[in-house]
């Protein structure tokens, strides 16, 4: 699976907009950008996934480049709820091959209220 | 949120025994896996299951086998615990096996072997 890279951490304040980037230089044409996140304590939950275009859903958007080596996972108004480690994972969508998420070691997210 | 139970949540238990952990669905999703996490570290994979009796390898099997006799159920044992394999045990489900898929996580169970 291609590569991503992200920063180790960031923090924001409460009711503020909160932009995640992530690197991916190496990605394949037929690779989907997944969003997880991991509240303290808790499995993984899905946030948004997305291919070409910018993608928007009730949790996040996602607004990829043009060139698709990055992407930036927009949190519009974080909440002391959103404070958690954001993983950005390639998905290669052409293959039935399992559908493993390979875990990087994301992003922490603070939130500051 | 995903039917997805696991059990036990919490388990101690002492080196050289064996261990069952056990992840039930409710959702009738074709794919199983079970995960590892251990402090301040992502989630890797150990089996993942692709249908009843079927299961493979993923990065970190050795010392864990699976089993998956019905479509809601997915067994993960260690034959003969060691202090490495202490670690949170994440299960998780997928409609789909292509990248697609949304995966969707269990609670999660804390391992601890003495």
């Amino acid at each position: 699976d291609a590569k991503t890279t992200q920063p180790n951490s960031m923090e924001s304040n409460e009711e503020e907009p909160v932009h995640l980037p992530c690197n991916h230089s190496t990605i394949s044409g037929t690779d989907y950008i997944h969003w997880y996140r991991q509240l303290p304590s808790q499995g993984p939950e899905y946030v948004i996934h997305g291919l070409t275009s910018n993608v928007n859903n009730r949790m996040a958007s996602l607004a990829i480049a043009e060139d698709r080596k990055s992407s930036t996972l927009i949190l519009h108004r974080a909440t002391l709820r959103d404070a958690a480690v954001y993983y950005c994972i390639l998905r290669d969508g052409g293959r039935n091959a399992g559908n493993m998420l390979t875990f990087g070691g994301g992003t922490r997210l603070m939130v500051k209220p | 949120d995903a039917g997805i139970t696991q059990s036990p949540r919490h388990k101690v238990t002492e080196t050289g025994t064996p261990v069952t952990l056990r992840c039930h669905q409710t959702e009738n999703h074709r794919y199983m896996y079970w995960y590892r996490q251990d402090p301040g570290h992502g989630l890797r994979l150990i089996h993942y299951s692709y249908g009843v009796k079927d299961t493979d390898k993923g990065e970190v099997s050795d010392g864990y086998s699976v089993s998956r006799s019905k479509t809601e159920d997915f067994l993960l044992t260690l034959e003969s615990a060691t202090s490495s394999q202490t670690s949170v045990y994440f299960c998780a489900i997928s409609e789909s096996g292509t990248g697609l898929g949304e995966q969707f996580f269990g609670p999660g169970t804390r391992l601890t072997v003495l």
